[in-house]
């Protein structure tokens, strides 16, 4: 079955350090996307990428960073510089103009 | 840019029901996509119905309908027959026809009532 896999469901993150977030995609989609959601809220945008080996920066990219070397995978790091990273993380992919499929979501934590 | 406004950051609704989410929004583009979008407690992001600004025929899916009104760039969603699966978190969500970026609007939470 296609689909995005995120992986890991849960993840702790002490102070100062940087965690990685994955996400696969096999449909086969040009585009990828990383949203924050915060309890009660929407969807807001980290980053996406349109092709392989580019990306641009969404509506809150300071003290995150991504890479998009192949077309199926877009790990995002959280950053020590990310100073409230406990939220839940939304990975997604697209065609142009296509609806988004989501992935299940990685909660994240500070210990 | 687009902006989407969902004015309704919560509503209730009784089993077996109908409730209709509003949701408007701000654009110069002429051709785009509309969705609804489903976030049960699970959190899965679960698209749920599928607009084409260029068809005038409003979009169904089962229980869901959208009455989608271009010139007041308006979209909002129905929901009949409500059951205690539908509660969830309802997104509205607008993107330019060839556009790679989504969206959304802040969210209506639907509870829906035994």
């Amino acid at each position: 079955d296609g689909g995005i896999t995120q992986s890991p469901k849960y993840l702790f993150r002490k102070e100062g350090q940087n965690v990685t977030l994955s996400c696969e995609q096999n449909l086969n989609h040009d585009a990828m996307y990383w949203y924050r959601q915060d309890p009660g809220q929407g969807l807001r945008l980290i980053y996406y990428s349109q092709i392989v080996n580019d990306f641009q920066k969404g509506d809150i990219a300071e003290g995150y960073s991504v890479s998009r070397e192949k077309k199926e995978s877009f790990p995002l790091t959280v950053t020590s510089a990310q100073k409230n990273p406990t939220a839940f993380y939304l990975c997604a992919s697209s065609s142009r103009g296509w609806p988004q499929h989501f992935g299940d979501g990685t909660r994240l934590s500070i210990l | 840019a687009q902006t989407v406004t969902q004015s309704q950051p919560e509503m209730s609704v009784q089993e077996a029901e109908t409730v209709t989410l509003s949701c408007t929004y701000d654009t110069s583009e002429n051709n785009y996509y509309l969705f609804w979008y489903k976030q049960p407690p699970s959190r899965q992001m679960i698209l749920v119905i599928r607009q084409e600004a260029y068809k005038q025929q409003n979009a169904t899916e089962n229980r869901f309908s959208v009455n989608f009104q271009k010139a007041a760039k308006s979209f909002s969603l129905k929901i009949s027959d409500s059951q205690l699966g539908d509660t969830a978190m309802y997104f509205c969500a607008f993107i330019p026809f060839n556009d790679y970026k989504l969206s959304f609007g802040a969210g209506t939470t639907v509870t829906v009532r035994a």
